[in-house]
């Protein structure tokens, strides 16, 4: 089936640190692979998203790459602000359907 | 453009009791999701519209969970009886169409708790 494991939290790190979110897949075909955000008090909002292998997507300072032969997508940030500080979510998007399967979610503060 | 709007934004209620949640899409959008985000946990799809017509209710638990889009437009989903599983944020989502690459977007959830 189609699945998406990321990595547990929360994460609680300096403003400045490097950020780095470990994410891997199981699917069939040939998925689109997405990272989204939820700040707080707000919905999910799409980070950035990857279509094919060795795509990398990238937005507001984060980078990931889809990895076909390790199943990854990991998502991280040089130099994060407190504004960084919310819930992300890996996710999955079905080459057959098109539907999403998205990761547990992973809680980030950064700390002034 | 205004986003996805959802109403309540907090709900509290007791076991066997019953609960509706509102939704309105981006203007124009033809497709319209209904998600389950139970604490800890990503969100799973409940059921996905297509206009006014159901494409996938394969994980809506039908015995007690419903929803419409009659005119094809906003939505509603409703809970009857309420168990205290169903504690969690309902979120809802829309896209331009479905059966293509299309991005989704968010409205901020309901916060549903089931005492």
């Amino acid at each position: 089936g189609n699945s998406v494991t990321q990595m547990e939290g929360p994460v609680t790190l300096s403003e400045e640190a490097f950020l780095t979110i470990n994410c891997t897949y199981t699917a069939t075909g040939y998925p689109s692979l997405f990272w989204y955000v939820q700040y707080p008090g707000e919905g999910l909002q799409l980070l950035l998203k990857a279509t094919k292998a060795d795509d990398k997507g990238s937005n507001k300072g984060f980078e990931a790459t889809y990895r076909k032969e390790t199943t990854s997508f990991h998502l991280e940030k040089g130099s994060v602000q407190v504004s960084d500080s919310a819930v992300y979510f890996c996710a999955l998007e079905r080459s057959n359907d098109y539907k999403l399967s998205f990761g547990a979610g992973t809680t980030v503060t950064v700390r002034a | 453009e205004a986003g996805v709007a959802q109403s309540p934004r907090y709900k509290i209620i007791e076991k066997r009791q019953s609960v509706a949640f509102w939704c309105n899409p981006i203007s124009g959008h033809a497709t319209l999701y209904w998600y389950q985000q139970i604490l800890g946990q990503g969100p799973k799809l409940l059921i996905q519209f297509q206009n006014n017509g159901v494409v996938d209710d394969s994980q809506l638990p039908k015995d007690r969970f419903s929803a419409e889009r009659l005119k094809g437009v906003d939505s509603t989903l409703k809970i009857q009886p309420a168990k205290l599983e169903d504690s969690a944020v309902y979120l809802c989502a829309s896209s331009p169409m479905a059966g293509i690459r299309e991005t989704q977007y968010f409205g901020p959830g309901t916060r549903l708790l089931v005492l």
